[in-house]
């Protein structure tokens, strides 16, 4: 099984529609983050949580928001989705360190 | 705050010749450096990351960088390229203290040519 899992791996849904991803992590890490890449913009990061008590903004966190379950779990929602939001997700995960993240195979959500 | 700079968007090099990917960040303070592959239709792998101690870092798949302070570079190389590198390389810098994200360049997409 994959360190990081990301579900569901493609999603179409439609303008105004609530959207939850989720990122599940078997590592043990305490931090956890998503990213959205777009084309030419590299990845940029929406929200992160240091453990399950903390949660903070990222650079574009406006439009999202998210849920840390558990250790193991963090989930991203967006709740009234728009087409600018059509991107490639990343869930990933780091050590208290944070010298090297692990990463999700993403979710590609698509809004029309 | 820091910021990574990829100054090619796209690189094309045929099959065993060398390739060098730039990166160039800004940061008031000391900062780590990173090295990402993302192969097509996967999730990002760290290839390389600079901490501290020698400039001359080695990585994953044959590849090398090389931190320069002065010029504020951590340029990515490999002397001889094969056609399963091609690939999207992100460069990323983080403060090398306190609780500090990654940034993230915009990301150099390196094509093999047979």
């Amino acid at each position: 099984d994959a360190d990081v899992t990301q579900t569901p791996r493609n999603r179409i849904t439609k303008t105004g529609k609530r959207i939850m991803l989720e990122c599940s992590q078997t590592k043990g890490h305490d931090r956890m983050y998503w990213y959205r890449q777009d084309p030419g913009l590299g990845l940029r990061l929406i929200y992160y949580s240091f453990d399950v008590k903390d949660i903070n903004k990222g650079e574009i966190s406006d439009g999202y928001s998210v849920s840390r379950q558990a250790q193991a779990k963090f989930s991203l929602s967006l709740e009234s989705a728009i087409p600018n939001q059509t991107a490639l997700y990343f869930c990933a995960t780091s050590d208290r360190q944070g010298y090297g993240y692990t990463f999700g195979s993403g979710t590609r959500l698509t809004v029309v | 705050a820091q910021s990574v700079t990829q100054l090619d968007s796209q690189v094309p090099v045929f099959e065993e010749a060398p390739v060098e990917l730039r990166c160039n960040y800004s940061s008031s303070v000391s900062v780590y450096l990173f090295w990402y592959v993302q192969y097509p239709n996967q999730g990002l792998q760290l290839l390389l990351k600079y901490l501290s101690g020698s400039t001359l870092v080695k990585g994953i798949n044959g590849f090398e960088a090389e931190f320069n302070k002065s010029q504020t570079s951590f340029h990515l190389r490999k002397p001889s390229v094969h056609i399963s590198d091609t690939a999207e390389y992100f460069c990323a810098v983080r403060l090398n203290f306190g609780n500090e994200k990654l940034t993230f360049g915009t990301g150099t997409r390196l094509t093999i040519i047979p």
